[in-house]
């Protein structure tokens, strides 16, 4: 069974400070893994993808890395912010096309000054 | 980038009756467009996915005939709650997909707040 499953459940940090969240999967095959921002009472916002041949892809103070041998994915945020307040979903994807995700649980991230 | 839009973001109704929830790709044309559903501080759980033109694949334990699915355009798909009761209060997403050129991924809407009395 396809499974993808984050870490911490939610993490409260101050504004400034760095943190790192973890998302580990079982699906298989690969094709992509990516990192959703999700406000609340929103739909998720895109923020990296990643495939089996990348390590690392940033998107502003966000920083993804991926180990596709250990099945491992981290995101970084570098000098949060109170706007990075939200829930952080990590998706993986089995399909060349994108057709299945499997979604993890997310991380609620809340950030105060 | 690519905008999905779904409309109404927020609805209250009454038990018994059917909402419809509108979901549009605005700068694309979307061959499949995807309905999930999201209870409080849960991931997001696929219901069905439609495809334009031809009849929706629900997830199993969906029911087709309370969530009926229309996809007659390549920009427009519906999802109408019927009989609405209390437990079909939920957030629902939907998002569709760009497969056209070299980007090939669902793009989410803003979702829609369904609460039903």
């Amino acid at each position: 069974k396809n499974q993808v499953e984050q870490s911490p459940q939610s993490l409260i940090i101050l504004e400034g400070k760095n943190c790192t969240l973890q998302c580990n999967y079982t699906v298989s095959p690969f094709s992509n893994l990516r990192w959703y921002k999700q406000d609340t009472g929103r739909g998720p916002v895109s923020l990296t993808i990643m495939t089996f041949s990348e390590n690392t892809k940033s998107n502003g103070r966000y920083t993804a890395t991926l180990d596709a041998d250990t099945k491992q994915s981290s995101l970084h945020i570098t000098a949060s912010q109170l706007s990075d307040s939200a829930s952080y979903i990590c998706v993986v994807s089995a399909q060349p096309h994108d057709y299945k995700l499997s979604f993890g649980a997310g991380t609620t991230v809340t950030v105060r000054a | 980038g690519a905008v999905v839009s779904q409309h109404p973001s927020r609805v209250i109704c009454k038990s018994g009756t059917s909402v419809k929830i509108e979901c549009r790709s605005l700068d694309f044309q979307a061959t499949t467009m995807f309905w999930y559903r999201q209870f409080p501080k849960k991931s997001l759980m696929l219901m069905a996915t439609s495809n334009e033109g031809s009849k929706a694949t629900y997830e199993q334990g969906v029911e087709k005939d309370k969530f009926l699915i229309n996809h007659a355009s390549l920009t427009l798909s519906t999802l109408t709650v019927t009989s609405a009761h209390p437990e079909d209060s939920s957030f629902y997403i939907c998002s569709a997909r760009d497969g056209a050129g070299d980007t090939d991924t669902q793009y989410f809407g803003p979702g829609t707040r369904l609460t039903v009395l």
